[in-house]
């Protein structure tokens, strides 16, 4: 299967500072990978699709991009409601894996 | 869209369980329907999909022989039959529609299964 990591583990940022989020995969998933944004106690939710297609209703300060093995996540200016903990999944083949998740915490 | 699963609860090992997705209007019956389990303080692990005619599955290595995924359309209802369950199978199950390959665009707020003697 195809294994995903994803670095830092954690990210300690300032409210209104920018993130980046890396997510490298055993080998090529093309742009079948898919970010998801955490918050304790709920499902996750769908961020960014085909490396860098934002799903219905995501701020633009959210991008993605990449493809093949090397991808990552940007956060502009973060929020205080972006401070969750992010995942990276391929679609490419099956089974479906998932990262370990980098955690955005305020500094 | 709304997904609502049901059925968790705690079960001793070598047991089964059933869980249930029920999605709202027509959410489930033309989507493929995930299910995705996170153990307490982990992260996720995919573990099955059904397509949305119920005519393909996949399974995670894990679970292979011992869950199944099966769907009713009529009923709106995905079902995970999870047998001869392990400690290590002990997770808040989440169930999630997809369009075809896509991946999981809504996800349901799941159901904690806990597999203790």
């Amino acid at each position: 299967e195809i294994v995903l990591l994803q670095f830092p583990v954690t990210l300690s940022v300032s409210p209104g500072e920018g993130a980046t989020l890396s997510c490298r995969a055993s080998q090529s998933v093309s742009d079948n990978l898919a970010w998801y944004q955490q918050k304790p106690g709920q499902p996750p939710r769908l961020l960014i699709s085909r490396a860098s297609t934002r799903a219905s209703g995501v701020p633009a300060r959210f991008s993605g991009s990449g493809s093949g093995t090397e991808f990552t996540l940007t956060i502009s200016s973060l929020q205080s409601d972006d401070f969750a903990l992010y995942f990276c999944q391929q679609y490419n083949l099956w089974p479906w894996t998932f990262g370990p998740g980098t955690k955005v915490e305020i500094k | 869209v709304v997904l609502v699963e049901s059925g968790g609860g705690v079960v001793q090992p070598g047991r089964s369980l059933r869980l249930s997705c029920v999605g709202s209007g027509d959410s489930l019956n033309q989507h493929a329907v995930h299910w995705v389990r996170q153990a307490p303080g982990k992260g996720l692990q995919w573990v099955a999909v059904i397509s949305y005619n119920g005519r393909n599955d996949f399974y995670a290595d894990s679970v292979k022989g011992r869950f199944s995924i099966s769907r009713d359309n009529s009923k709106k209802i995905v079902y995970l039959q999870m047998n001869s369950l392990r400690s290590d199978d002990t997770a808040v199950y989440f169930c999630g529609r997809a369009w075809s390959t896509d991946p999981i665009d809504y996800w349901g707020q799941g159901t904690l299964v806990t597999v203790s003697s």
